[in-house]
């Protein structure tokens, strides 16, 4: 299995600002997906990354309100833009590993958003 | 497109009773099958998969077979403990598409009462 951290762990945020969320993971990782759960929900895919092109979103979802990066292979970044309440989520980061067929997930980041 | 369909909960049992968690899925391949579970507090675990026909996932006490002809993936518990409480979410990754992200099912909540 992978290790895999996300900071912050949580946070509150006023309306209007943004957030990044990071997530690493202790291995190379071929894709890199990032999930949203809105409380009492299951989760949504916001979009998948690869390593040095630019994200595929999913529908209802745009880049230029969740940008992501993904430098390395290793690392990547989230950013909830121009926050409303409705953003108020645990987003989390789940990698695919190379070489196995499981889905791991990060510990999450719980959003609140005032 | 693919779908999960889980039991609806939320899902009270008494210590040592036997647990049933049923979930149906539709997809246009041939799909791996997981559950997932959440305890209160804390990110996504893998509970237990399974990646082709008749395969049985197994893991602390947990089981569920994958069912082609009923195209189901029901989680079984002989005896829950109270440690059970979470919510369980079943999920498929499709093999025929090229990101193979996950898809999951709205999530069973399962309290598990002393």
């Amino acid at each position: 299995s992978a290790v895999i951290s996300q900071k912050p762990s949580r946070d509150i945020c006023q309306r209007g600002t943004s957030l990044t969320i990071q997530c690493q993971v202790d291995s190379q990782v071929t894709m890199m997906f990032w999930y949203r759960q809105q409380p009492g929900q299951s989760l949504t895919l916001i979009a998948t990354a690869n390593q040095g092109s630019e994200a595929t979103y999913e529908s209802g979802f745009v880049i230029d309100k969740f940008p992501i990066s993904r430098p390395n292979l290793t690392f990547s970044t989230l950013t909830v833009s121009n926050m409303s309440p409705e953003d108020s989520s645990i987003y989390l980061c789940s990698p695919r590993v190379a070489c196995t067929d499981t889905q791991y997930f990060g510990p999450g980041t719980r959003l609140t958003v005032l | 497109g693919d779908s999960v369909t889980q039991m609806e909960g939320p899902v009270t049992l008494s210590e040592e009773a036997f647990l049933t968690i049923n979930c149906t899925y539709t997809a246009t391949g041939y799909p791996s099958l997981f559950w997932y579970v959440q305890y209160p507090g804390e990110g996504l675990q893998l509970l237990l998969k399974a990646t082709k026909a008749d395969d049985k996932g197994s893991n602390k006490g947990f089981e569920a077979t994958y069912r082609k002809e009923t195209t189901s993936f029901h989680l079984e518990k002989g005896s829950v403990q109270v440690s059970d409480s979470a919510v369980y979410f079943c999920a498929l990754s499709d093999r025929g598409g090229s990101a193979r992200q996950l898809t999951f099912g709205s999530g069973t909540q399962l309290t598990v009462l002393p």
